[in-house]
């Protein structure tokens, strides 16, 4: 099993660009998650998907939009990037409803200039 | 809705010295504590979870974590650590919905 795989791994863009960011999971998990993590302030979840076909917004939405595409696969779209969204991005999926840990990808790593 | 604070942020010790990592939570209804821990350049990765029963909760590579209710704290330790245990360690907490919260991080160098 390859777990949670995010693409890519690295992007620069420029300001006022768009980009999606494409996350998969093979653990047949029905959660499915976006985070932003920047120095000194932890991971803060964007959105969430509980199951598939539904979203939710978390700490950190706006400037983001996500599509949950099936079971397998959570995007996080970017329509127009601004410097304050350079971050590292962390996707990750979780099973039980309550009490399973989230696996987490290897993230990618975003600059906007 | 919780907040985690984890009260160190730079936490440097000796290789084979033991390690105390400080976690405190703030939540007003019962809630799942994890440890995760980010080597350099990675994801995070599960160390130890407390969801119920004892304490006292035993992880990988040698972690162990209490769960302290009357404090609203989960310390993680490890009595003996080694170079490769230098990382960032984060504290989350969960209660009875989807979301994790987490702590900003504590960076642990290991030194010789």
């Amino acid at each position: 099993n390859a777990g949670v795989t995010q693409t890519p791994k690295f992007q620069v863009l420029k300001t006022g660009q768009s980009m999606t960011l494409q996350c998969a999971q093979d653990m047949n998990h029905n959660s499915m998650y976006w985070y932003r993590q920047d120095p000194g302030m932890g991971l803060r979840l964007i959105y969430y998907s509980a199951s598939e076909g539904t979203t939710d917004k978390g700490e950190v939405p706006n400037g983001y939009n996500v599509s949950r595409l099936n079971k397998r696969e959570f995007s996080l779209r970017l329509e127009s990037a601004a410097p304050s969204q350079t971050s590292v991005y962390f996707c990750a999926s979780s099973g039980l409803r309550y009490a399973a840990e989230q696996y987490f990808g290897p993230g990618t790593r975003l600059t906007v200039t | 809705a919780q907040s985690v604070t984890q009260l160190d942020s730079q936490v440097p010790v000796f290789e084979e010295a033991p390690v105390e990592l400080r976690c405190n939570y703030s939540s007003s209804v019962s809630v799942y504590l994890f440890w995760y821990v980010q080597y350099p350049n990675q994801g995070l990765q599960l160390l130890l979870k407390y969801l119920s029963g004892s304490t006292l909760v035993k992880g990988i590579n040698g972690f162990e974590a209490e769960f302290n209710k009357s404090q609203t704290s989960f310390h993680l330790r490890k009595p003996s650590v080694h170079i490769s245990d230098t990382a960032e360690y984060f504290c989350a907490v969960r209660e009875n919905d989807y979301k994790l919260s987490f702590g900003a991080g504590t960076t642990v160098t290991v030194r010789a």
